[in-house]
């Protein structure tokens, strides 16, 4: 079993509709998770962090985390065009504390 | 403007040879880290460094070394040892990776290494 599972894509939404990402984690004792933007061929960028239960919002962008599940999601809403990237979530695991990345879910917007 | 400098931008790698991409922040971080991105990968960590002369190894450090003599620069040597060398290498920060609020991680725009 993989530490970080996302589905790699692409998913495909009208712009203006939800865009839902979706993200599952092994280590149950995690307590930072984070996703990153990356568009193509750059570095990525943090778009969101939330460290407890319950959704965290941020303009269009909302993250749920049920740790109970090991579950973490994005929800962006009224996409746009230029949302179109690949999201990558990031975990925290105990021990090591070290991030562990998904290997991204690619996300494109169509007009 | 403050941030990290990754250079080259691209890099050749002939066979046997060894190779160092160039890491540099002003923003004062503690931690500096080394992540490997294959096409359609996630980012798998090389090495990482939470202080000045003290390094860590991450997932896939066989055939890559590092040094932090200052706690601005932290560059990576791809070594001959490393088969399969043809990535992109992110280089990125952290203010401090122990304190919750501090440990997002800040990137470099990357290198992309290529053999020849």
């Amino acid at each position: 079993q993989k530490e970080v599972e996302q589905n790699s894509g692409p998913l495909s939404v009208p712009e203006g509709a939800i865009a839902s990402l979706n993200c599952t984690y092994s280590d149950r004792g995690s307590q930072s998770f984070f996703w990153y933007r990356q568009y193509s061929g750059k570095s990525p960028e943090l778009i969101m962090s939330i460290y407890s239960n319950g959704d965290k919002e941020d303009g269009r962008f909302t993250a749920q985390l049920n740790k109970a599940s090991q579950y973490v999601s994005l929800l962006i809403r009224d996409s746009q065009p230029s949302d179109s990237a690949t999201y990558l979530c990031a975990v925290k695991n105990t021990g090591f504390q070290k991030l562990v990345f998904g290997t991204g879910t690619r996300l494109l917007v169509s007009p | 403007d403050g941030g990290i400098t990754q250079s080259p931008k691209y890099l050749f790698r002939k066979e046997g040879q060894n190779v160092t991409l160039s890491c540099e922040q002003n923003l004062n971080h503690d931690a500096m880290y080394w992540y490997r991105q294959d096409p359609g990968q996630g980012l798998r960590l090389i090495y990482y460094s939470q202080i000045v002369n003290d390094f860590q190894k991450g997932d896939i450090a066989e055939g890559y070394s590092v040094s932090r003599e200052k706690k601005e620069s932290f560059p990576l040597t791809v070594t001959s040892a490393q088969k399969n060398p043809t990535a992109f290498y992110l280089c990125a920060s952290s203010i401090d990776p122990r304190k919750a609020e501090d440990e997002k991680l800040f990137f470099g725009s990357g290198t992309q290494l290529s053999v020849l």
